[in-house]
């Protein structure tokens, strides 16, 4: 079985900050971790994936995530904060005989000015 | 162009009513999806569709009937509304059944029921 965990419900930071989201994963296979984003009133859409290959990974809007398997974790980071980078934050873990991601519980991003 | 879209946004009904909420891709994937999103915007699969066929379901009252007329729309039925049902619905497609594959999330469907 696998699971998220995401610490962290909310995160504020400052306009121009760096973002840091949580997210440790636990699964009895190599994983494939996912990081979507939810915007108000919107569905979600893919940031980034880890598959195999390399650890550091590249999404849209400048995010991105390592992928580190002694720590189980794979955070999202962002060196500057923008007001439009508010929404909601998934991370999700897919692997281990079940192609239905397990996701984990949502962090929101509050971007202050 | 909308890859995943669904109908209607919202929906607003009365207890013991009966309500469908239609999606459709139009990006030729294999597999369909429907989550329930609630108020604590938890993510949980209600179903999986591949090829028409379901697939996966996911401990869910049979009030809820989900129905692929083809590989592009996967249609959920609701019998019998109860307040706990009032959420929002999320479809999602996938390319196919691989553990690596991204989802694609409509706007969802809000739905409340009084």
């Amino acid at each position: 079985a696998q699971s998220v965990t995401q610490l962290g419900s909310h995160v504020s930071v400052s306009e121009g900050a760096l973002v840091l989201l949580r997210c440790n994963y636990s699964s009895s296979v190599p994983p494939y971790l996912f990081w979507y984003v939810q915007y108000p009133n919107q569905g979600l859409q893919l940031l980034l994936k880890y598959t195999t290959g390399a650890t550091l990974v590249k999404g849209i809007n400048g995010f991105e995530a390592e992928f580190k398997k002694s720590e189980t974790s794979f955070h999202l980071t962002k060196p500057s904060a923008h007001m439009s980078d508010a929404a909601e934050y998934f991370c999700a873990v897919s692997g281990g005989g079940s192609y239905i991601p397990t996701f984990g519980r949502g962090t929101s991003l509050i971007v202050h000015p | 162009d909308t890859a995943v879209s669904q109908t209607p946004k919202y929906l607003v009904t009365q207890m013991g009513n009966d309500k469908s909420i239609k999606c459709e891709q139009n990006l030729g994937h294999d597999t369909m999806y429907w989550y329930k999103q609630d108020s604590k915007k938890f993510l949980k699969i209600m179903f999986s569709y591949n090829n028409k066929e379901l697939i996966i379901n996911e401990t869910v009252p049979n009030r809820f009937s989900p129905k692929s007329p083809d590989k592009a729309h996967l249609n959920l039925h609701i019998n019998s509304l109860e307040l706990g049902d009032s959420a929002v619905y999320f479809c999602a497609s996938s390319q196919g059944t691989g553990i690596n594959n991204e989802q694609f999330f409509g706007p969802g469907t809000r739905l409340t029921v009084l």
